[in-house]
């Protein structure tokens, strides 16, 4: 496609429920992030995906969060047992280039927006 | 870890002045990235710098990386309402991570 996609856009789901964020990158684009941006702050890292190898989770606040790229495309950020506290815009971007420490331009999807209720 | 600190978090301005935003790492960086993101939107790429010293232009923006390689800013001459926006500065992941690491931004309101 011409840019990062995201779905769904909009997600309200009950406290403890299981969700399931979908990222398609830009065709050809070897390197995927997932970003989490809270209202007025700019965006915190989560993981990171070269192809179809998580490089980097070290941002994942605790183990209810989990990613996966099993065809190195499309990405799936998972939540379990949602808290209130996860509500946020969950970012998706991809970059051409997986070099580590030197990056490409990096670009961002329109986000999926979740409340947790 | 790793901070990005920018300065200030909002900024008013009258169309026609200019505008500096200002970035500051605790560690100096291999590299540093700026992002505006318009009200609703997502981030969009602006520019990466890498040298020490490097001063790049894109019209009426002009970036700089300081010689040190820890601080950086954004300058926008004679701002137009479209510049309107949160812009960003971005720093590689520290302690090895590979994500970048964000600044709060500085939010950039213009009065006609």
């Amino acid at each position: 496609g011409a840019g990062v996609s995201q779905s769904p856009r909009y997600k309200v789901t009950k406290r403890g429920q299981d969700v399931a964020l979908r990222c398609d990158p830009i065709s050809g684009h070897v390197s995927l992030y997932w970003y989490r941006q809270a209202l007025g702050q700019g965006p915190e890292f989560l993981t990171y995906f070269n192809y179809e190898a998580q490089q980097d989770k070290s941002g994942l606040p605790n183990d209810r969060f989990s990613a996966e790229r099993p065809e190195g495309s499309i990405s799936t950020l998972t939540i379990q047992r949602t808290e209130q506290r996860d509500s946020a815009m969950y970012r998706c971007a991809s970059s051409l280039s997986p070099t580590s420490g030197y990056f490409g331009t990096q670009y961002f999807g329109p986000g999926t927006r979740l409340l947790v209720l | 870890g790793q901070q990005v600190m920018q300065i200030p978090q909002y900024q008013h301005v009258q169309e026609g002045e200019d505008f500096t935003t200002y970035c500051n790492s605790s560690t100096t960086l291999s590299n540093i990235q700026w992002y505006k993101q318009r009200p609703g939107g997502h981030p969009v790429f602006l520019i990466q710098l890498v040298k020490s010293g490097e001063v790049k232009k894109q019209k009426r923006l002009t970036f700089q990386f300081g010689e040190a390689k820890k601080n950086s800013s954004l300058h926008i001459t004679a701002t137009q309402t479209t510049d309107v926006g949160t812009y960003f500065c971005a720093g590689p992941g520290g302690g090895g991570a590979d994500g970048l690491t964000f600044g709060k931004g500085t939010h950039l309101i213009i009065q006609p």
